[in-house]
């Protein structure tokens, strides 16, 4: 059971917007960043959006992020089929006093 | 360029020890805590642990799951972070990943050494 609560799964069509949530507590997602990870089959995860909601270089500009109390999600708009893939969120958690990933969220484009 | 490589994994009998290497190149490693994150077949990210730099004293923080069981270590003379794994659990098998440690979140991670605990 994963501190950070994600959808299991999400899919799309080509060119659809997709959202993927992520829900948390005062203690993690309430206090501290939310990172979000993408990470292709077979291989290790890639930071997607960083904590300042921030794209890294190379990442598309149809990938985005926001944050709420606490709940953040991910946007994926102009979806293509090279984004089927699992994605993560983390954050910080005081209370555990260490970094907690959601479940991961595997998104299938149709 | 940035690059973080796992070695170490392998086969190992439940009650036995492994222990991982991460090799950091491209960046200056001694001013960055690292973290190591774990994926168990078929499931999600796991944070196992991290170790802060020497200006935070190497502090390392750990999972309730391998608390006093794993020990997380860095070499920064030679660009090294470690993680000493004792007392493995059929449960511990995965692929451990380093991760490079930022304010904004960890942003590189190395391709991931996998372990195997079985008898």
């Amino acid at each position: 059971q994963s501190v950070l609560t994600q959808p299991p799964s999400a899919s799309g069509t080509p060119g659809q917007r997709v959202t993927i949530s992520c829900s948390g507590s005062k203690s993690n997602i309430g206090t501290h960043l939310v990172y979000w990870y993408q990470q292709l089959p077979g291989t290790a995860p890639k930071l997607l959006i960083d904590g300042n909601n921030q794209r890294p270089s190379g990442v598309p500009d149809r990938f985005s992020a926001s944050k709420s109390d606490t709940s953040a999600s991910l946007a994926i708009s102009g979806l293509r089929s090279e984004d089927e893939a699992n994605y993560h969120c983390a954050a910080w958690d005081d209370s555990l006093g260490g970094r907690v990933f959601g479940g991961g969220t595997k998104l299938t484009v149709l | 360029e940035v690059q973080l490589v796992e070695s170490g994994g392998g086969l190992v009998q439940p009650g036995g020890s492994l222990r991982l290497s991460c090799g950091a190149y491209g960046f200056s490693f001694r001013d960055h805590y690292m973290d190591w994150v774990r994926q168990a077949p078929g499931k999600g990210l796991e944070w196992v642990g991290r170790i802060t730099n020497k200006a935070a004293r190497y502090t390392t923080n750990y999972a309730a799951s391998v608390k006093g069981r794993f020990t997380i270590s860095r070499d920064d003379s030679k660009n090294l972070l470690f993680l000493q794994m004792n007392s493995l659990y059929v449960e511990d098998t995965a692929v451990y990943y380093c991760a490079r440690d930022t304010a904004l979140g960890p942003d590189y991670w190395g391709q991931g050494t996998r372990v195997i605990v079985s008898s």
